[in-house]
Parts: C-alpha cells; structure tokens; sequence
C-alpha cells in the first residue's frame, strides 16, 4: 500500500512568495495532521483534520498560515506570504480510528522548505 | 500545557550494548505513548507503542511504562549502527493529538 504522499519533497522561495504544501494521506484514514519540525522547536503540530473538517488549527503560527481539506484524499498547506522563519521541514501524517482507539500517526517523507 | 521531556543527547553505545532512552511527560491524564524513530533527513517511522504500565517487547526493543512516575523508557538490546537515530517519544490523551519530544540521538559504534 502506498503511503503519505507529499508534494514537492524540496521547495525553494524567496520571502514574500505564495508556498503551497500538497499532502494525500493514506487511503482508508479518517485522520490527517499537519505538523513543522525545526531544530530548536521540534516537532510542533499544525493543525489536524476529521473527515475532511479542520478540528483544530491553534497551532498555526498566524494568518499567513492556512490549510485546506477539499476531499479525503488531499489536503494544502498554504503560506503567503513566506518569511525566512518559515524554513522548516513540514510534515503530514494521516491515521484512522479503524485500526485502533488510540490514533497511531503514518508520517508522509516530508517537503523541506528553504525561504531566502 | 502537556509537556515531553526527553535528553537530547547524543547518547552514545557500541555495537552489542543495550541503548537506554528515557521520557517523562507531564499530563498524568496521557493514556497512550508512542516511540517514533528518525533516521536523518527522513521522516518519523512508529517502532513502540505501550498503553499500560509495565514492560512490552518487540523484538530488541522493549517499552517501558511507569504511570505513577510519569516515565517511558525505550531499551534497545544488541545496538547496531543502523539503530543510530533520532529517538522521538510521544504522549496522547485519550481524544486528544499527540504531544512530542524534542527527541534524543543515539549513536551506537562500530
């Protein structure tokens, strides 16, 4: 079975630029998480999605952030405009309730984001 | 606020030792608890997960859980080099996401 698919893998901007993260969890998985990891922060979550609906984005760093679930099986992560502080690896994970009470998390590979 | 403490390390092991990696969380509410593996520039992979108190095994790695001191622990036997890793844990309440560690690198010699 085919994993998380993310999209691109490396993405290179200039500050002030529209990025837009792509993000197809595993098929079957009502659960899709969107997280940033950086060396000093660690691994932080995003926002997360049920069945298409955002439940909760507190994590989002502020407006410039955003993030879409049109379907089950694809999600965006917007950022406009990009700052350097935006540089990261962000990372989406999906699970389902079906395969245990306890939501373990699938992790896309990731798409590294460079913002000069 | 639910925290995970972990030591950043590097903990380092040679080959065939036992690797010990430890967590301790804050929320006594947390009711499952995860160890995630990250190989450099990849993505986090789930190796464990424990939900009761006491010891779960998996092959060389063994889950520890100790509730009323809010601690898990990790025990990895005969390391390898392929273990040297980034070691994230990672706590969840019941309806809740999960909360990580910063994680801790071990590195096992040859």
């Amino acid at each position: 079975d085919a994993g998380v698919i993310q999209s691109p893998r490396h993405e290179v901007t200039e500050m002030g630029q529209e990025v837009t993260l792509r993000c197809k969890p595993i098929s079957g998985h009502d659960y899709l998480f969107w997280y940033r990891q950086t060396m000093m922060r660690g691994l932080e979550l995003l926002i997360y999605f049920n069945n298409n609906v955002p439940i909760d984005d507190s994590g989002m760093p502020e407006d410039r952030f955003s993030a879409k679930m049109p379907n089950a099986s694809f999600s965006t992560l917007k950022i406009q405009p990009s700052e350097p502080r935006d540089s990261a690896v962000y990372f989406c994970a999906s699970s389902s309730t079906g395969t245990s009470a306890y939501n373990e998390q699938f992790f896309g590979p990731g798409t590294r984001l460079t913002v000069l | 606020q639910k925290e995970v403490e972990q030591n950043s390390g590097p903990l380092s092991v040679p080959e065939g030792a036992i690797a010990s990696l430890n967590c301790t969380y804050s929320d006594r509410g947390s009711q499952s608890f995860f160890w995630y593996r990250q190989y450099s520039g990849k993505s986090p992979e789930l190796i464990m997960s424990i939900y009761s108190n006491g010891d779960k095994e998996d092959g060389r790695f063994t889950a520890q859980l100790n509730k009323a001191s809010q601690y898990v622990s990790l025990l990895i036997r005969d390391s390898q080099p392929s273990d040297s890793a980034t070691y994230l844990c990672a706590v969840k309440l019941r309806y809740s996401t999960l909360t990580f560690g910063k994680g801790t690198m071990l590195l096992v010699s040859p």
